[in-house]
């Protein structure tokens, strides 16, 4: 399944299949990109990064894709379990000598039915 | 053995009230972050400290005033609460910002309620 990170947007998938997230980041001139992935009643947990002189990176289970031509992001996760339940937000930030700040995307929700 | 933790997880208090949120990061970084999180799940920095020094404050209304006894330790005072404050609070930490690709670690958050 897919879905667009804007109002909280909800995403179901079956345990098992892959799942995309997307992202709209808004600022041309982000040259790092993170995505979180927030559990009920916890803080956000690092997933993965990538920078803009790249337009893929793995991790395990999970890949992002960067096209900066469109100002996108996603984030794939394959084979998703039960755990994989969460709100998932991408981040950006300008490389700025110490005065980097993250901005955060609105989330997705995403739902692993079992 | 938590990298980030925070105290009280819940605060519920009337309007008016001053009240503070410790933050605390055994991790060795140099940086700290306050976010606040709305009901709609929106998370938005407020401040950032370097090795006690401020470094961003976002517009946050001087009402909020943190303060850094040492590099490890990052709280949130809050005057007059008043209750558009409700919301969850994090601290955040990470190594070096500048290098461009920096991790941001977060605590577990601060469910405030301001009735």
């Amino acid at each position: 399944g897919e879905s667009v990170g804007l109002h909280l947007p909800t995403l179901s998938v079956q345990e098992g299949d892959n799942s995309i997230i997307n992202c709209a980041y808004s600022n041309s001139a982000s040259d790092y990109f993170i995505w979180y992935k927030q559990e009920s009643g916890k803080g956000p947990q690092f997933i993965i990064d990538i920078r803009s002189n790249m337009d893929k990176r793995q991790g395990q289970r999970v890949t992002v894709l960067l096209n900066k031509t469109v100002k996108h992001l996603s984030l794939q996760i394959a084979a998703t379990q039960p755990g994989d339940s969460a709100v998932y937000f991408c981040a950006e930030t300008i490389s700025n000598f110490g005065n980097e700040k993250l901005t955060f995307g609105t989330g997705t929700r995403l739902t692993i039915i079992p | 053995d938590t990298a980030v933790s925070q105290t009280p997880k819940y605060l519920v208090t009337q309007m008016g009230n001053d009240k503070s949120i410790k933050c605390e990061q055994n991790l060795g970084h140099d940086t700290m972050y306050w976010y606040k999180q709305d009901s709609k799940k929106f998370l938005k920095i407020m401040f950032s400290y370097n090795n006690k020094e401020l470094i961003i404050n976002e517009t946050v209304p001087n009402r909020f005033s943190p303060k850094s006894p040492d590099k490890a330790h990052l709280n949130l005072h809050i005057n007059s609460l008043e209750l558009g404050d409700s919301a969850v609070y994090f601290c955040a930490s990470s190594q070096d910002p500048s290098s461009g690709t920096d991790t941001q670690y977060f605590g577990p958050g601060t469910r405030l309620t301001v009735l």
